[in-house]
């Protein structure tokens, strides 16, 4: 099966700040990796597919990139609502596979 | 407008089995690939189960051979029968469905439900 590790796990930064969360896979996945956002309580929300496409009415401050076993999710200009778990999930087989999540914590 | 509606979590002893259901409105059940992720007390996301429009399903190793997904076509409905239930399925559980983009390779989790809690303890 292929495993998910993203990083860090937690992570501070204030409003305005430019982030990134790394995800890695432990075999190449080509393009087929999606970010989610989750808040507490609610369920996740998609974010990017194909590890770099914005899902609709997802905000251009998000981006993603990568391809075969590492990919990244920018944030730039981090808004007080952007503060949240983030998730990567690969689908290229089955099980389909989350990472372990990055909490994006206010400083 | 599309919405998800989780239903049948609870308190179940271990070894127990619980069904739980997604009620769907505003697009067909049958019609759409469907999916299972849970998330225990504190963790982390955990995908579970796909069932696909044609029929095929697809499990976590986790919980293959324990659970089950299906649909109801009358009932615009999802469900997960769960048997053999353990303190680690503690959880609540999200259905949601799966889209695709215009390739048709890119599966796009563009719905999901509240969840429904489910609690495995004796």
């Amino acid at each position: 099966n292929i495993q998910m590790t993203q990083s860090p796990s937690a992570m501070s930064a204030s409003v305005g700040d430019r982030v990134t969360i790394t995800c890695r896979a432990t075999q190449g996945i080509s393009n087929y990796l999606a970010w989610f956002q989750q808040k507490p309580g609610k369920a996740p929300k998609h974010l990017i597919y194909a590890a770099s496409s914005l899902q609709n009415g997802v905000p251009s401050r998000f981006s993603g990139s990568g391809s075969g076993t590492e990919f990244t999710l920018t944030i730039s200009n981090l808004q007080p609502e952007d503060f949240a778990t983030y998730y990567c999930l690969q689908h290229n087989s089955f099980p389909i596979t989350f990472g372990q999540g990055t909490r994006l914590e206010i400083k | 407008e599309v919405q998800l509606v989780e239903s049948g979590g609870g308190l179940i002893q271990p070894g127990g089995s619980l069904r739980l259901s997604c009620a769907a409105s505003g697009f067909a059940v049958s019609s759409n690939y469907m999916s299972w992720v849970r998330q225990a007390p504190g963790k982390g996301l955990e995908w579970l189960s796909v069932l696909y429009s044609g029929g095929s399903t697809y499990y976590a190793d986790s919980v293959k051979g324990r659970f089950t997904i299906s649909r109801d076509h009358s009932k615009n409905t999802l469900y997960l029968q769960m048997n053999s239930l353990r303190a680690e399925d503690t959880a609540v559980y999200y259905c949601a469905r799966v889209n695709y983009d215009s390739s048709a390779y890119y599966p796009l989790f563009d719905s999901w439900g509240q969840g429904t809690l489910v609690t495995v303890s004796s």
